[in-house]
């Protein structure tokens, strides 16, 4: 079976501080994809960075980043310099290459960014 | 319209009586996909469609629940003698066929209120 964890539920910081989002997987397949997704107040989830099984080299990305280790089953996202429009609900989420193409979702972590 | 549209946005109901929604995916997307959120909850996956096979559904989808996607464009989602348990926000994605990571474009949902 593939399960997402996110262990924060929510977390508050200040405008300008980074800021690091936990995800735990557990997945069989051996070709797996991560996705991190953002929901702001208005409610549609946007996607924002992904990364394959193939693939741990960590990238940045403007003011996001990721680290990538499949020996722990993690796959963080970092943001930096954050800013109040961050405030959201995000979610990691996880595409297996069995059971169909189905992309299964953590229970998200809620973002609070104050100015 | 270059995103993928939901309607009705919101939908209040009494218990008992049957509902659907319609997620119009973006045209050149032959994947589509239904999910529903609870309150601090992530997506849960429902079902999906590739073109107009329907081709996984998850064990949350009832008898009660019935997805169509007719011509392989626009899919309905019904769900009849709705009950309370029902109330969420239905979403639907859609992803484009031969595009391995699988990222998901969602709608903005549709919020069920079963009174």
């Amino acid at each position: 079976a593939q399960k997402v964890t996110q262990a924060q539920t929510e977390i508050s910081v200040v405008e300008k501080e980074d800021v690091t989002l936990d995800c735990v997987y557990e997945t069989r397949d051996t070709t797996y994809y991560l996705f991190w997704y953002k929901q702001p107040p208005s409610g549609e989830l946007v996607f924002l960075i992904r990364r394959n099984s193939f693939d741990e080299q960590n990238e940045i990305s403007g003011r996001y980043s990721w680290n990538f280790q499949k020996s722990t089953s993690s796959f963080n996202f970092t943001i930096t310099a954050s800013q109040v429009v961050d405030s959201a609900v995000y979610f990691c989420a996880l595409r297996g290459n069995t059971g169909g193409f189905k992309t299964i979702f953590g229970a998200g972590t809620r973002l609070f960014v104050k100015a | 319209d270059t995103g993928v549209s939901q309607n009705p946005r919101h939908k209040i109901t009494k218990r008992g009586q049957n509902v659907t929604f319609r997620c119009d995916p973006i045209s050149e997307h032959n994947r589509l996909y239904w999910y529903r959120q609870t309150l601090g909850q992530g997506p849960e996956f429902l079902t999906y469609f590739q073109n107009e096979a329907q081709l996984e559904k998850s064990r949350l989808l009832s008898d009660r629940f019935s997805a169509e996607r007719p011509k392989g464009s626009f899919s309905t989602l019904e769900i009849q003698r709705t009950e309370q348990g029902d109330s969420a926000m239905y979403l639907c994605a859609s992803s484009l066929d031969g595009e391995p990571t699988g990222e998901l474009f969602f709608g903005e949902g549709s919020r069920l209120t079963v009174l």
